[in-house]
């Protein structure tokens, strides 16, 4: 079946604006997270959202970085008044994992959004 | 907190080798999960091998096999008869029982000479 998509493949933008990155969870697929990868800081959790529990927002950097996902599928990864350090490749991932349960299934990774902040 | 140290930032192997990546952990829990997450020039992660820290047993998939150590805190991967498709930025991941994230180590370069 088709992977986890992810829109754009590549998003330029200039300093101080708003971006937006999709993620196409697979289908059926009840956790979803997001990742950053940078040449700095390696990669790092962002944010974790599982069915319809509250967002785990621990690895967001700072308030300019939200998420949301609708319907418990799509999710969208916005960056508000972007800065120069937020240049990388934001990684999203999903899983089959039920509610309460103990078990880490296998996290399946989309081809990433490279954002380049000039 | 919970940290992964993969202490070779480059590897290099020639066709049909072997190679180990090593990998170290931190952590005070004692159910949790490994992965080794290989990520080729397209960007795609594609997972290679995970194992569960309450199996004793070494996970083995075709020719990836890993040496978990769990006193030790260590979970190497090695790569039997490497082709020149294994050749990637392997990342070393620790996810705890319940947490659900993965925590990556700063990953090797892999590269296969022909």
């Amino acid at each position: 079946g088709a992977g986890v998509s992810q829109s754009p493949s590549n998003k330029v933008t200039e300093k101080g604006k708003d971006v937006e990155l999709r993620c196409d969870p697979i289908s059926g697929h009840t956790a979803l997270y997001w990742y950053r990868q940078s040449l700095g800081q390696g990669l790092e959790f962002l944010i974790y959202f599982q069915g319809n529990s509250a967002p785990d927002k621990s690895g967001l950097p700072s308030d300019r970085f939200s998420a949301e996902r609708t319907g418990g599928s799509v999710s969208t990864l916005t960056i508000q008044r972007t800065q120069q350090e937020d240049s990388a490749v934001y990684l999203c991932a999903s899983s089959f994992r039920t509610s309460g349960s103990s078990v880490q299934e296998t996290q399946y990774f989309g081809p990433g959004t490279r954002l380049l902040v000039l | 907190a919970q940290t992964v140290t993969q202490s070779q930032p480059e590897m290099s192997v020639q066709e049909a080798e072997t190679v180990t990546l090593s990998c170290t952990y931190d952590t005070s829990e004692s159910d949790y999960y490994l992965f080794w997450y290989k990520q080729p020039p397209s960007r795609q992660m594609i997972l290679v091998i995970r194992q569960e820290a309450y199996k004793q047993q070494n996970a083995t998939e075709n020719r990836f096999s890993v040496n978990f150590q769990k006193a030790a805190k260590s979970f190497s991967l090695k790569i039997s008869d490497s082709q020149l498709g294994d050749a990637a930025m392997y990342f070393c991941a620790y996810s705890p029982n319940q947490g659900g994230k993965l925590i990556f180590g700063q990953g090797t370069e892999l590269s296969v000479k022909p």
